[in-house]
């Protein structure tokens, strides 16, 4: 069974604290994403890796960096929290391949910024 | 820009009825098309992917994809109470690594 966790399943911090966010894998997948879900908005990808130490932007990057060191670690920062950045945020991984692979996700962060 | 729409709802069905979810998406390159079911403050997690033209049965769950037309289906047979949740429907063109998502359709099935 692919197994994604994620470090906290909630989380209140301050405005203006600097957040991370920790995702494992333990499947071997090479892709990992970082999302955020707001009602109504649906998912939104911020940053992914296909590889260790690379990363992409996604649609909604501004405000977060990202890490990834390790294959199965992916690691999602958010340099100065803002209450704008209160969310639901979840981790996915797939494996390489040639586009019709699963996303598997982790279950989920809940962030509160006051 | 690659879109993916459907139905916010909620679709409100009885229980034993058909849930026909309903999702259609703009690239005609599109080749990978999933469906996954979120319950309420849970994660997503998938139910089903197709990737070619026609029907994919798993269960009480029916994936309908229709290329020509750009618009893939979930039909949920026999619904049940715990079939209650946000249905998302994900599309992927060839030899991408991120899937487009639709924001999500909300299914009610009431005893």
């Amino acid at each position: 069974d692919v197994k994604v966790t994620q470090s906290s399943r909630y989380l209140v911090k301050r405005t203006g604290e600097k957040v991370f966010l920790e995702c494992v894998q333990d499947m071997d997948h090479e892709n990992m994403f970082w999302y955020r879900q707001d009602p109504g908005l649906g998912l939104r990808l911020i940053y992914f890796s296909y590889d260790v130490k690379m990363k992409e932007k996604g649609d909604i990057p501004e405000g977060y960096s990202v890490s990834r060191e390790k294959k199965e670690r992916f690691s999602l920062i958010l340099e100065s929290a803002s209450t704008n950045q209160t969310s639901m945020y979840l981790c996915a991984s797939s494996p390489l391949g040639q586009g019709g692979e699963t996303q598997y996700f982790g279950p989920g962060t809940r962030l509160l910024v006051l | 820009q690659k879109e993916v729409e459907q139905n916010s709802g909620p679709l409100s069905v009885p229980e034993g009825a058909i849930a026909s979810l309903n999702c259609t998406y703009s690239d005609r390159g599109s080749q990978s098309f999933f469906w996954y079911r979120q319950y309420s403050g849970k994660s997503p997690e998938l139910i089903m992917s197709i990737y070619s033209n026609g029907d994919k049965e798993d269960g009480r769950f029916t994936a309908q994809l229709n290329k020509a037309s750009q618009y893939v289906s979930l039909l949920i047979r026999d619904s049940q109470p715990s079939d209650s949740a946000t249905y998302l429907c994900a599309v992927k063109t060839g030899g991408s690594y991120i899937p487009t998502f639709g924001r999500g359709t909300s299914l009610i099935v009431h005893p």
